[in-house]
């Protein structure tokens, strides 16, 4: 399985860019990058999704290098409403795209 | 769109009791899955349906765990006998390719 890691906690405070980075240094040629949001008491929501380069939808940016061997998840002028769970997904089809790991918990502060 | 929709939202239920998850996915979707999340293990992948048909049911932790999708807008999962370890909150997903689309899931207590 495409493992990957990713800082456990975050903190920030409304207004700031929050840049949270994954890394997967065994990322397979057809392997995606997805990232998912989960509030407590919901199931995870899918932010954004990339396969190089650079992506940006009307939440987030995925910045994803070269190598493709990490990921950073780009949350612009974030809000208290942005305090959740942040999860890198990394697979191309199969068991190997469907697995989270522990994800990154965000905090913001007013 | 109604989203994918989960019932019941909360189960209590005792020990050695029969537990039915349902799940509906949105209409069109072709995969679905189940999840299960607790503190411990985090988010863990039990089973998923392509097409109705299961594809990896790996996950599912023992044979006391069973999965149905009967048809594409309904499916089961049912824990029997259920046991205190079996708490957690129960998702189910769906989707048509990538991403997936979660419900709000089922909160499971088993005293």
């Amino acid at each position: 399985l495409a493992k990957t890691t990713q800082p456990i906690s975050m903190d920030s405070y409304e207004g700031q860019e929050v840049n949270i980075t994954c890394s997967h240094n065994n990322i397979a040629t057809n392997d995606y990058i997805t990232w998912y949001q989960q509030f407590p008491s919901q199931g995870p929501r899918f932010i954004i999704q990339g396969y190089k380069t650079k992506v940006t939808n009307e939440v987030a940016s995925l910045f994803i290098p070269a190598d493709r061997k990490s990921s950073t998840l780009s949350l612009p002028r974030v809000s208290l409403s942005d305090t959740a769970v942040y999860y890198c997904l990394v697979g191309g089809a199969g068991r190997r795209a469907l697995t989270f790991g522990s994800g990154t918990r965000l905090q913001v502060q007013p | 769109d109604a989203g994918v929709i989960q019932s019941p939202r909360h189960e209590v239920t005792e020990m050695g009791q029969e537990v039915t998850l349902r799940c509906k996915p949105i209409s069109g979707h072709n995969s679905l899955f189940w999840y299960r999340q607790t503190m411990m293990r985090g988010l863990e992948l039990l089973i998923y349906f392509n097409n109705n048909v299961p594809i990896d049911d790996s996950g599912m932790p023992e044979d006391r765990f069973s999965a149905k999708m009967p048809n594409a807008s309904f499916s089961t999962l049912k824990i029997q006998p259920s046991e205190p370890r079996d708490s957690a909150v129960y998702f189910c997903a769906s989707s048509f390719g990538s991403p997936l689309h979660f419900g709000n899931g089922t909160r499971l207590t088993v005293t």
